[in-house]
């Protein structure tokens, strides 16, 4: 059971937008403003997408957007591509003495 | 150009001990922190540690405390994660990765290629 609950899959079709939601708890991604979002392809490592809930990295894609609202962040991905397909993980920043917490993961099939 | 570069594949027995390494290029070990992250075989991502390469400070989760232990050579840049006594579901893929920013919590900007681990009798 991850700290964190995403949708175990997503789907779109190229050209598309897709919204993966994290849903935590007041300890967690309602206490943090350090959520953030990780893109894993199949036997790679993760890739940081979004940080501090709605800041991109340099290099990273402005199709990629992070938004939060209260216990919820939410990863949107506009006109999806076929590269996007991948698994999608939220991680947040967490007031207990776990520090850190991951969600589930969210695998995001590009139809 | 910023690197974390981790040691190769491993095969232990369940009792063995193991120690894991995460060579940093490419920036100032010291001046951000590093985590270890475990992916077990077809799940998620699971945060074990930090280590502030600056003075060995460091953060364990509850999940991981006593069982893993995490440490830095500052002088090599390097980082590690080993265990005294592996169990069959230490199995799994290890990754280093790097904080965004030099103090306070931050998300993971560069990671390891990860380094998997197999511990079987």
């Amino acid at each position: 059971q991850s700290a964190l609950t995403q949708p175990a899959s997503v789907s779109g079709s190229p050209g598309q937008s897709i919204t993966i939601s994290c849903t935590g708890t007041s300890s967690d991604v309602g206490f943090s403003k350090y959520v953030s979002w990780y893109q894993q392809h199949p036997g790679k490592a993760p890739k940081l997408m979004i940080y501090d809930v709605s800041n991109r990295p340099s290099g990273v894609s402005n199709r990629f957007s992070g938004s939060k609202s209260g216990n919820t962040a939410s990863l949107t991905i506009s006109g999806l591509q076929a590269e996007d397909e991948a698994d999608y993980y939220c991680s947040s920043y967490t007031s207990t003495t776990t520090l850190a917490v991951f969600g589930g993961g969210t695998r995001l099939t590009v139809l | 150009e910023v690197q974390l570069v981790q040691s190769g594949a491993e095969v232990k027995e369940p009792g063995e001990s193991l120690r894991i390494s995460c060579k940093a290029s490419g920036y100032i070990i010291t001046n951000y922190w590093i985590s270890w992250v475990r992916q077990m075989p077809g799940k998620g991502l699971e945060w074990m540690g930090r280590i502030d390469p600056s003075d060995s400070y460091k953060n364990y989760s509850p999940s991981f405390e006593g069982h893993v232990t995490i440490s830095v050579d500052k002088s090599i840049s390097t980082a590690y994660l080993q265990w005294s006594s592996l169990k069959a579901s230490d199995t799994a893929i290890y990754y280093c990765a790097r904080h965004i920013r030099s103090s306070g919590w931050s998300p993971f900007d560069y990671w390891g290629q990860g380094t998997l681990a197999t511990v079987s009798s």
